[in-house]
């Protein structure tokens, strides 16, 4: 079975321009998860989707953050503009319908971001 | 208060010996208690799920936990160079809100 897959894996900007990442979740994952990860912490959600539907972004930055689950399957999750302080790895998890319940999450290889 | 707590470490033990890692969480109301293993440049993989009161084995890890308390552990016997990482203690609140996750210990185990 193919895990979470993530895209790309590193990518070097300057701040202020605009950046995208990719996540395509384990085939039947309903629950998609993005989390930001500082170095040294724990993830931190940024937004949970049940199939096509964003059922919590309340920690989502709306200002320059934003994110799409077309179709409930792949995913979406955009910067623009970039500041200094996103620098960190973004991941992606997923889960099935009653992972949503015990928090076994599948999460990708990251993306990692650095903000120049 | 953070949600979930945990000693950042470092926590170095030697090969063979039981490395102990603890958390404490501050909703007294959580449901479901997780161990996450992340190794350095990796992502994190679940390495353990504990949901009621007590122990929970599996191979040479075993998860305790004690809500009265509030605190959930990580026991790992016989440690292995290969066991060294950090490990995220994650808490779901239950009532749909987000699984928590602590930042995370850093483990040694010394050959």
């Amino acid at each position: 079975e193919a895990g979470v897959v993530q895209s790309p894996r590193y990518k070097i900007i300057e701040k202020k321009q605009p950046v995208a990442f990719w996540c395509n979740p384990i085939s039947g994952h309903n629950t998609l998860y993005w989390y930001l990860q500082n170095l040294g912490q724990g993830p931190e959600l940024l937004i949970r989707y049940e199939n096509e539907e964003a059922v919590d972004d309340s920690q989502l930055p709306k200002d320059r953050f934003s994110a799409e689950r077309l179709k409930g399957v792949d995913s979406t999750l955009k910067i623009q503009p970039a500041e200094l302080g996103d620098s960190a790895v973004y991941l992606c998890a997923s889960s099935t319908r009653t992972g949503v319940n015990t928090g076994e999450l599948f999460f990708g290889e990251g993306s990692r971001l650095t903000v120049l | 208060q953070k949600e979930v707590e945990q000693n950042s470490g470092p926590l170095s033990v030697p090969e063979g010996a039981i490395a102990s890692l603890n958390c404490t969480y501050s909703d007294r109301g959580s449901q479901s208690f997780f161990w996450y293993r992340q190794y350095s440049g990796k992502s994190p993989e679940l390495i353990m799920s504990i949901y009621s009161n007590g122990d929970k084995e599996d191979g040479r890890f075993t998860a305790q936990l004690n809500k009265a308390s509030q605190y959930v552990s990580l026991l790992i016997r016989d440690s292995q160079p290969s066991d060294s990482a950090t490990y995220l203690c994650a808490v779901n609140p239950g009532s749909a809100r987000q699984l928590t996750f602590g930042s995370g210990t850093q483990l040694t185990v010394l050959p």
